[in-house]
């Protein structure tokens, strides 16, 4: 069973980066079958897709966050990372990690990290 | 505003049946592109319901089920129970927008 999980600050200072890890378990990050996601969801809000990537480096942005946001790879620790720059109250969500399959669907997900941004 | 559009609310009785909308348009499931529902329930990690419009994966109950027609789809549950209550989100690809878009979420309240 593959498992997920988010790490990373839960507080962050407006200007400043947000920085979180995703942790795969049960499973090869580079098996090359998959790509690897990001998703949040504000606080009492709906989804919003941030971008995935392939094992071999390959990113998809979410064109309105593609700006700020770098999703990079670790293959030797089983491991991807989201990093979102110059935040602000507005990135204020709870974050998730989840794998793709299918190359469009959401198979497994996280269990998700709140990241709050204030000073 | 979502890309997608669900009603906020459903609810329905034990051992009833609902269905929740997704309404879209022709850039994104009018134009072909698949949906995929997801149940999320507090606490727990977001759970894949559906993909490709009507596949269930393998552990999901056969009674939720999806379809999809036009511009819209639809996810349906059968026998509601006490523990389907929760938030589903239906997801697809939008071409004008260049990603992925979700629904705003539809609350499920069994009575």
């Amino acid at each position: 069973q593959v498992q997920l999980q988010e790490s990373g600050p839960g507080l962050v200072k407006p200007s400043q980066t947000l920085s979180l890890t995703c942790t795969v378990s049960g499973g090869s990050l580079s098996s090359g079958a998959y790509y690897w996601s990001w998703i949040r969801q504000h606080p009492g809000k709906g989804l919003e897709w941030i971008g995935y990537i392939y094992y071999s480096g390959s990113t998809f942005y979410n064109p309105s966050l593609k700006s700020r946001i770098t999703i990079s790879v670790h293959t030797s620790k089983n491991q991807f990372s989201l990093r979102l720059n110059s935040v602000t109250a507005a990135d204020t969500a709870v974050y998730y990690c989840a794998r793709v399959a299918g190359g469009s669907y959401l198979d497994y997900w996280g269990q998700g990290t709140l990241v709050t941004v204030s000073s | 505003q979502s890309v997608l559009t669900q009603p906020p609310s459903v609810s329905g009785a034990p051992g009833q049946r609902v269905t929740i909308s997704c309404t879209g348009s022709s850039s994104n499931i009018g134009a072909g592109y698949d949906v995929h529902w997801y149940q999320q329930l507090p606490g727990t990690a977001t759970k894949l319901l559906i993909h490709g419009n009507s596949n269930r994966p393998s552990g999901v109950p056969d009674r939720f089920s999806g379809s999809k027609s036009g511009t819209s789809a639809s996810l349906a549950i059968t026998g509601l129970q006490a523990e389907d209550e929760a938030d589903y989100y239906c997801q697809s690809y939008d071409s004008s927008l260049s990603g992925w878009v979700f629904g705003g979420g539809t609350k499920l309240t069994v009575l």
